[in-house]
């Protein structure tokens, strides 16, 4: 099972701009997550907010998250060539269960 | 930190045997793992919650007599792919949560990418 949907699929900026990336999910939820993967590789954990947070900063990282609208967003600023990867967010609930959005592909150009 | 290994990170195998992935946490006990299989270029979809001592929890459309799950220990749990085929290449991914600790705090293993031929 999948919570929802990742806007945009795909994504392309320059060196040195922000990528911003949507979540959208349909259930209610204990926190969400996002997580990077470089191609064919496992996960590496970015950050998580609790369903009673509305922000979070980590490094260049900047995630909100709207329970009243059931979304999050995640924001690179200063992207770098190694930021290039798939994103994903996995929302957590009280059973235990992560269960992960579609992703967005996040290809940084030099 | 919390680490989870997985092997083997890649197998080839023919179609009809079996092959058994070993998700195994490191340095701390998980009383629940969780099984995740990828398809190329898709998202993670979750295939079963694994429980310790007890029978794993698989999510709908999701065979369990394909997919043997067993988790005899606080810090391995299996999965046996049987009679694999083709359209069960894939790539598969454990993770687990430490007991005792923040409800949030799950761990990753590396993956394994299963190729039968």
């Amino acid at each position: 099972s999948q919570q929802g949907e990742e806007d945009p699929q795909a994504l392309s900026i320059q060196e040195g701009e922000n990528a911003t990336m949507n979540c959208s999910y349909k259930t209610s939820i204990n926190n969400l997550q996002w997580y990077r993967q470089n191609s064919g590789r496992g996960l590496v954990h970015l950050i998580l907010i609790r369903s009673n947070e509305r922000e979070k900063h980590s490094g260049r990282l900047r995630v909100t998250l709207d329970t009243s609208k059931k979304s999050s967003s995640l924001l690179i600023t200063a992207s770098r060539a190694a930021d290039t990867a798939s994103y994903f967010c996995a929302t957590g609930s009280r059973d235990d269960k992560i269960i992960f959005g579609k992703g967005t592909r996040l290809h940084i150009l030099p | 930190g919390a680490v989870v290994s997985q092997h083997p990170s890649w197998v080839i195998c023919k179609s009809g045997t079996s092959v058994k992935i070993e998700c195994r946490s490191l340095d701390f006990q998980a009383t629940t793992m969780f099984w995740y299989r990828q398809f190329p270029k898709q998202s993670l979809m979750l295939m079963a919650t694994s429980n310790e001592g007890s029978k794993a929890t698989y999510e709908q459309g999701v065979e369990k007599d394909k997919f043997l799950i067993n988790h005899a220990s606080l810090t391995l749990s299996t999965l046996t792919v049987t009679s694999a085929h083709p359209e069960d290449s894939s790539f598969y991914i454990c993770s687990a949560r430490a007991t005792g600790t923040d409800l949030y705090g799950y761990t990753f293993g590396s993956g394994t990418r299963l190729t039968v031929v």
